[in-house]
Parts: C-alpha cells; sequence; structure tokens
C-alpha cells in the first residue's frame, strides 16, 4: 500500500483553464518528484522540489510549477492549459534512493 | 525525453513460462530501478541495481546489469497471470536523483 496521496483522482478542464493538483509525500520523504506519463509512453520528469526549493527541473514550460509545503506535501500548478497536457501526473516522494509513487491524478483537457 | 530503449514493446506468454524484458540507455548511471504499472496507475517500486553490481535478486526477479553495453534486463520467472501489467526501468545519474525511464515493456500473462 502506497504511502503517498494524489488528489484528485481524476479531473476534467477546459483548454486555457488553470489546474491545482496535490501530493501528499510518504512520512519523513523530504524529497517530492512530479511526473508527466502521456498514455501509452514512459513517465517523464517534470520538477523535483527539496526541502520546500526546486532542486531540478525537466524540460517543461514555466506555465509548470510547483510548490512544496513545510510538511512536505506539494502542489503542481499548470496555467493555461493545453490539449497536449492530458496525461498521467504522478507524484513520488523519497528519502534517498528509494521512490514511492501516488496512484496518479487522470487530467483530460478538452 | 526518455533515457532508453525497452524491448520488446509489448510481451504474451503463457502462465509458467519465464518473461525477459530489456532495457538499454544512454548516459552513465548511478544506479538502474526497474519498475511495475498496472492499469495506468500508479508505479511500484521492484528493485535497484547500482552500476558497480552485475546481478540482483528478489524473489521470482533477477535483474542484470551490463554498464559497458548500456543495458538492463529484468527477468521474471514462472509468471503468473497477476504479473500482467506494463514494466519500467528508470536510470539515476550522478549528483541527481531524478529518474528517467524507459518507454516500458507490456507483459501479458495468460491462465
Amino acid at each position: 500500500e502506497t504511502g503517498v496521496t494524489q488528489s484528485p483522482t481524476h479531473l476534467i478542464k477546459t483548454r486555457g483553464q488553470q489546474v491545482t493538483l496535490r501530493c501528499s509525500s510518504q512520512s519523513g520523504h523530504n524529497t517530492v518528484s512530479w511526473y508527466q506519463q502521456a498514455l501509452g509512453q514512459g513517465p517523464q520528469f517534470i520538477f523535483q522540489y527539496y526541502r520546500e526549493e526546486e532542486n531540478g527541473r525537466g524540460n517543461f514550460p514555466p506555465r509548470f510549477s510547483g510548490l512544496q509545503f513545510p510538511n512536505y506535501s506539494s502542489e503542481l500548478n499548470v496555467n493555461a492549459l493545453e490539449l497536449d497536457d492530458s496525461a498521467l501526473y504522478l507524484c513520488a516522494s523519497s528519502l534517498g534512493y528509494g521512490y514511492t509513487f501516488g496512484s496518479g491524478t487522470r487530467l483530460t483537457v478538452v | 525525453s526518455q533515457q532508453g530503449e525497452e524491448d520488446p514493446q509489448a510481451l504474451s506468454i503463457q502462465e509458467g513460462e519465464n518473461a525477459t524484458m530489456n532495457c538499454s540507455y544512454k548516459t552513465s548511471i548511478n544506479n538502474l530501478q526497474w519498475y511495475r504499472q498496472n492499469s495506468g496507475r500508479g508505479l511500484v517500486h521492484l528493485i535497484l541495481i547500482r552500476s558497480n553490481e552485475r546481478e540482483k535478486h528478489s524473489g521470482r526477479l533477477r535483474v542484470t546489469l551490463d554498464t559497458s553495453k548500456k543495458s538492463s534486463s529484468l527477468l521474471i520467472t514462472a509468471s503468473r497471470a497477476a504479473d500482467t501489467a506494463s514494466y519500467f526501468c528508470a536510470t539515476v545519474a550522478y549528483n541527481t536523483d531524478k529518474l528517467i525511464f524507459g518507454t516500458g515493456t507490456r507483459l501479458q500473462v495468460f491462465p
């Protein structure tokens, strides 16, 4: 059973809107990463936060932004949604080498 | 961008048979990890192999790593219908802990 919880599980948004996805990390894990997984593809790294600071970013535009809170929970914000943003968004927390993934949020942009 | 490719893209076998999946990657790594994903949901960590290791076992799983060829393989022995899932390799480079995933292998095990 995963210790990482993501909400919501499913979401439908209209092109141009903004969305916030949430992640509750496994207890004690101070690093959180976000991944985007398009249908039939492997997950792609969006960014990582360590102790509330961004600590690495993948090839995603600035309209993808994030926050990590003192309790190590995290948010992923996407502005000006595009149809291609439709994907499964995965959050993973870690404390060293091991990663624990949440079940993901399925975002559909129409 | 994806780090590497997995082969085959899809694999169908009968219960009891062994399943072998291969992963190739492009850059030097600190470690390589294998994950399982059921029906497009969350990823489950299966096994981690470090760059100075050549083989690792965990239950019915056997992972090999050949850093000279930049490749890894995952063997699932005596497969079960419950092993049906997508399997991904992911690499971690030195001085980072971000995962770079491959394209995945879809495994179907028939009862």
